[in-house]
C-alpha cells in the first residue's frame, strides 16, 4: 500500500537551534500534506499544512516546504524552545484518508 | 465549538466485557474517523464514516463495531477484546473525506484490556 517515510526518528537539538524533519511519499496524486504535533499523553494537533499548488508555507517559527517532483516535504522549526519537545508526524492524503509517517521525537535541550 | 470530545478518558475491561467508546463533534463535519494508536507509533486508521455511512473499514476485527447514530456522534462498540487491543483510541473529524481537509482529533480513550 501507499506509505510515507519520515526521518529522523529522533532528533535532539539545543534550545535556539533549528530542527528539520523530512518525509518522502509514494502517491503522486496526493495534494494535501499536514504536520501534526503530539505531546506526551495529548492528542495530535495540526501545526501547519501545505497543498500541492504551493511550494512553501510559513507560520512564525514553523515552515513547510514541498517538492512534488521529488515527492518529499519537510518541516522546519527555527529558534527551537523547550516547549517544542514532542513527537511530530507528517501525513499526506491518499484517496480519502490520511497516511501518517512513523513520527519524529524532537527533544529541545535548554 | 471547535473541539472533538471523547468519553471515557480511561477504560479498563476484561476480555469478556462489552463496552463502548463515544465521540462527539459540533463543528458540522461530515466525516468522522476512528484511529488506534500504540505507544511510540503513528495513529492507525480503523474506520471512516462519510455522511453517517461507513466508507472505509481497514480490515478491523469484528470485535470492534463502529456506529454513527447521527452526524455529530460516533461510537465504537467493543466486545471480546484481546490484551493486544490495549491502546489509545482516537476519534477525529473533518469537513469532508475528499480533497484534503484538516482532521481534528479528540483527546482519546486509553483502553487497557486485562
Amino acid at each position: 500500500g501507499e506509505n510515507v517515510e519520515q526521518h529522523p526518528s529522533t532528533l535532539s537539538v539545543q534550545e535556539g537551534d533549528s530542527a528539520v524533519i523530512k518525509c518522502t511519499y509514494s502517491d503522486s496524486a496526493s495534494n494535501y500534506f499536514p504536520w501534526y504535533k503530539q505531546e506526551l499523553g495529548k492528542r495530535p494537533q495540526l501545526i501547519i499544512d501545505i497543498r500541492s499548488n504551493v511550494g512553501e508555507k510559513k507560520d512564525q517559527r514553523i515552515a513547510v516546504t514541498l517538492n512534488k517532483t521529488a515527492k518529499h516535504f519537510s518541516l522546519h522549526i527555527t529558534e527551537t524552545q523547550p516547549e517544542d519537545s514532542a513527537v511530530y508526524f507528517c501525513a499526506y492524503n491518499a484517496g480519502n484518508m490520511l497516511t501518517f509517517g512513523g513520527g519524529t521525537r524532537l527533544m529541545v535541550k535548554p | 465549538d471547535t473541539e472533538v470530545t471523547q468519553t471515557p478518558k480511561h477504560l479498563v475491561m476484561g476480555m469478556t466485557n462489552k463496552k463502548s467508546l463515544k465521540c462527539e463533534q459540533h463543528m458540522g463535519h461530515r466525516a468522522m474517523y476512528w484511529y488506534k494508536q500504540k505507544a511510540k507509533k503513528p495513529p492507525e486508521l480503523m474506520f471512516v464514516y462519510s455522511y453517517e455511512k461507513l466508507s472505509i473499514n481497514e480490515s478491523v476485527p469484528s470485535r470492534f463495531s463502529p456506529e454513527c447514530p447521527n452526524s455529530s456522534l460516533l461510537n465504537l462498540h467493543l466486545h471480546a477484546l484481546q490484551p493486544e487491543d490495549s491502546a489509545l483510541y482516537l476519534c477525529a473529524s473533518s469537513p469532508k473525506t475528499s480533497g484534503g481537509y484538516e482532521q481534528y482529533f479528540g483527546p482519546g480513550t486509553r483502553l487497557t484490556v486485562t
